[in-house]
């Protein structure tokens, strides 16, 4: 079992949609939770993080960490073109010092205008 | 500020010969790290260095060498390619000297092609 699973999509929405995204994992001792993003032959981008459990909202997007289910979601409202992008998530055990970082294999997101 | 500055950003190599992957960072940033992107396999950690002169194996260390001479460079060398190396290849830097984890920032990659 990979420590952290992603859907790798693609996930194609309508401009405008929510879109969902999501990944599991397997490692308690995770505490720190990032989403990046990735256009298309660009390195990935940190997009949000989060410590431990709860909900953090930065304009349209939302991430959430249920630490019980081991499961983190990155929800985008009011979705568009440039949101087309790959997503990975990541997470590491805690911070200072260095943390080896788990990357997600990502999410492939397309918004049709 | 430029961030992290990879060059350079394609190459193609033929089987058996040896390249040098650079990799500059101009945020005095103590931690730099090398990784490799692959279809479906997410990203994976080759190298890693928490500061000039220290540097230590990650997940796929085999057939690639590294050095941190100074805080700003951290050179991938890569001897002897095989096909099996052609991929995208990521520098990245971070600090995490503070409490608070602030992620990592990345280079717009090399794309290697080993033939």
């Amino acid at each position: 079992q990979k420590e952290v699973e992603q859907d790798p999509g693609p996930l194609s929405v309508p401009e405008g949609a929510i879109v969902s995204l999501n990944c599991t994992y397997s490692n308690s001792a995770f505490q720190y939770f990032m989403w990046y993003r990735q256009y298309s032959r660009k390195g990935p981008e940190l997009l949000m993080y989060t410590y431990s459990s709860g909900n953090k909202e930065d304009g349209r997007f939302t991430a959430q960490v249920d630490k019980s289910s081991k499961y983190i979601s990155l929800f985008i409202r009011d979705s568009q073109p440039s949101d087309s992008a790959t997503y990975l998530c990541a997470m590491s055990p805690r911070s200072g010092g260095y943390q080896k970082v788990t990357f997600g294999t990502g999410t492939k997101l397309q918004v049709i205008p | 500020n430029a961030g992290v500055t990879q060059t350079p950003k394609f190459r193609i190599l033929k089987i058996g010969q040896s390249m040098t992957l650079q990799c500059t960072q101009d945020m005095n940033h103590n931690y730099m790290y090398w990784y490799r992107q692959d279809p479906g396999m997410g990203l994976k950690l080759i190298y890693y260095s928490v500061g000039a002169g220290i540097t230590d194996k990650g997940e796929v260390p085999n057939g690639y060498n590294v050095s941190r001479s100074t805080t700003e460079d951290f050179p991938l060398r890569l001897e002897l390619a095989a096909p099996s190396q052609t991929s995208v290849y990521f520098c990245a830097s971070s600090d995490l000297s503070r409490e608070t984890i602030e992620g990592y920032t990345f280079g717009s990659g090399t794309r290697l092609t080993v033939v």
